[in-house]
């Protein structure tokens, strides 16, 4: 099972300031890497998908980069509606997983 | 607009059992591979399982083999998840995705005694 993880857990930032979200993969899934957001009493919304394709109407504020097994979500000027927990997915081979997720809140 | 709903969560006890089902609409259902994926209260997202277009492949995570089931009716539009042997780990939300876009807004599952 490949293993992804987050980091870091929490960040804590001030709308307007870029944050920067790390995945990192136990084995190379090549491009095969998702990115969410996740709010409280909603479904998660897909963000990214193969690693850096932003997915219909999401905002270009939202980037994802990497391949192999370090990959980057950032998002360049933070909204207050942004502030949510971020989670990266593999769909490289079964079992598909998650990371831990990335809590994102106001400072 | 594409719809994913699902139902048939609830109380059960250990060991009991609960079918869920997802019902899907705005989309062509049969050409699609389906998803199951939970959160269990305060943890982070777990995928459960995965169905083929057909219904002739399936796949589950290791801790729920042997125990759950999952199928779909293409007539329906409707995808399913069996829950058998329940256990208080098995508590979660639920979801039935169509990968990776569309999610429903999921189903609460608590095993408890």
């Amino acid at each position: 099972e490949i293993v992804l993880t987050q980091s870091p857990a929490t960040l804590s930032l001030s709308p307007g300031e870029r944050a920067t979200l790390s995945c990192r993969a136990s084995q190379g899934v090549g491009s095969a890497l998702v990115w969410y957001q996740h709010k409280a009493g909603q479904a998660p919304r897909l963000l990214i998908d193969g690693a850096s394709d932003r997915a219909t109407g999401v905002p270009a504020r939202f980037s994802g980069s990497g391949s192999g097994t370090d990959f980057t979500l950032t998002i360049s000027s933070l909204e207050p509606d942004d502030f949510a927990v971020y989670y990266c997915q593999h769909r490289s081979s079964w079992p598909y997983t998650f990371g831990q997720g990335t809590k994102l809140e106001i400072k | 607009e594409v719809q994913l709903v699902e139902s048939g969560g609830g109380l059960v006890q250990i060991g009991g059992s609960l079918r869920l089902s997802c019902s899907a609409s705005g989309i062509t259902f049969s050409n699609y591979v389906m998803h199951w994926v939970r959160q269990a209260p305060g943890k982070g997202l777990e995928y459960v399982s995965a169905i083929s277009t057909n219904g002739g492949s399936t796949l589950y995570t290791d801790s729920v083999k042997g125990r759950f089931t999952v199928s779909r009716d293409n007539s329906q539009n409707t995808l399913y998840l069996q829950l058998s042997s329940l256990r208080p780990e098995d508590t979660a939300v639920y979801y039935c995705v169509r990968p990776y876009l569309y999610w429903g807004q999921g189903t609460l599952v608590t095993v408890s005694s």
